[in-house]
């Protein structure tokens, strides 16, 4: 199975801060890798599919790239609605797999 | 608009089956893939398997001997039915369609 790992785990930021969360794959993934947001208590919300592709409705301050096997989600500023959990997801193989997760919270 | 609504037991015993419905609207399951995932208390997400809009199913190697997933395309349906549960797969349980989300059911291993 593909193996999906995350850093860092958690991070603290200042509002207006640049801040990037990184997952990488232990085989090609293409560019098959979601970022997901969560908050307590609320289900997850796709933020970037196809790894760079913006989903429907999410601010224009999140963007996704790709360098090899190494996937990034960045917000270009923070802000206070942005504290959350964020996951990564690799489709290629029909076994799907989530990232451990990064724990955002305001410094 | 598309919508997915989880539905089933709160409580299962140990070693017994849970069976969860996932109602959608707003798609068709012939023409979309529909995944549950699962997030224990306090815990990431763990993707539980998916059954594909032809009908194929896949399962996270871990569970794939508990687990089967089902459908009945003409009441929008999706099941989940997993066997000899025990108090690790305590979890909120969402079906999802990735670009949506139901709102979860928890489910709670326990005597």
């Amino acid at each position: 199975d593909i193996q999906m790992t995350q850093s860092p785990s958690s991070m603290s930021a200042s509002l207006g801060d640049r801040v990037t969360i990184t997952c990488r794959a232990s085989q090609d993934i293409g560019n098959y890798l979601s970022w997901f947001q969560q908050k307590p208590g609320k289900s997850p919300r796709r933020m970037i599919y196809g790894a760079t592709n913006l989903a429907a409705g999410v601010p224009s301050r999140f963007s996704g790239s790709r360098s090899g096997s190494d996937y990034s989600l960045t917000i270009s500023s923070l802000e206070s609605e942005d504290m959350a959990i964020y996951y990564c997801l690799q489709s290629i193989q029909y076994l799907n797999t989530f990232g451990a997760g990064t724990k955002l919270e305001l410094k | 608009q598309v919508q997915l609504k989880e539905s089933g037991p709160g409580l299962v015993q140990p070693s017994q089956t849970l069976s969860l419905t996932c109602t959608v609207s707003g798609f068709s399951l012939t023409s979309n893939s529909v995944h549950w995932v699962r997030q224990p208390p306090g815990k990431g997400l763990e993707w539980v398997g998916a059954i594909w809009s032809g009908g194929s199913t896949d399962y996270n190697s871990a569970l794939k001997s508990r687990l089967s997933i089902s459908r009945d395309t003409s009441k929008s349906q999706v099941f989940l039915k997993m066997n000899s549960l025990q108090t690790e797969d305590t979890a909120i349980y969402f079906c999802t369609r990735l670009d949506s989300w139901g709102q979860g059911v928890m489910v709670t291993v326990s005597s």
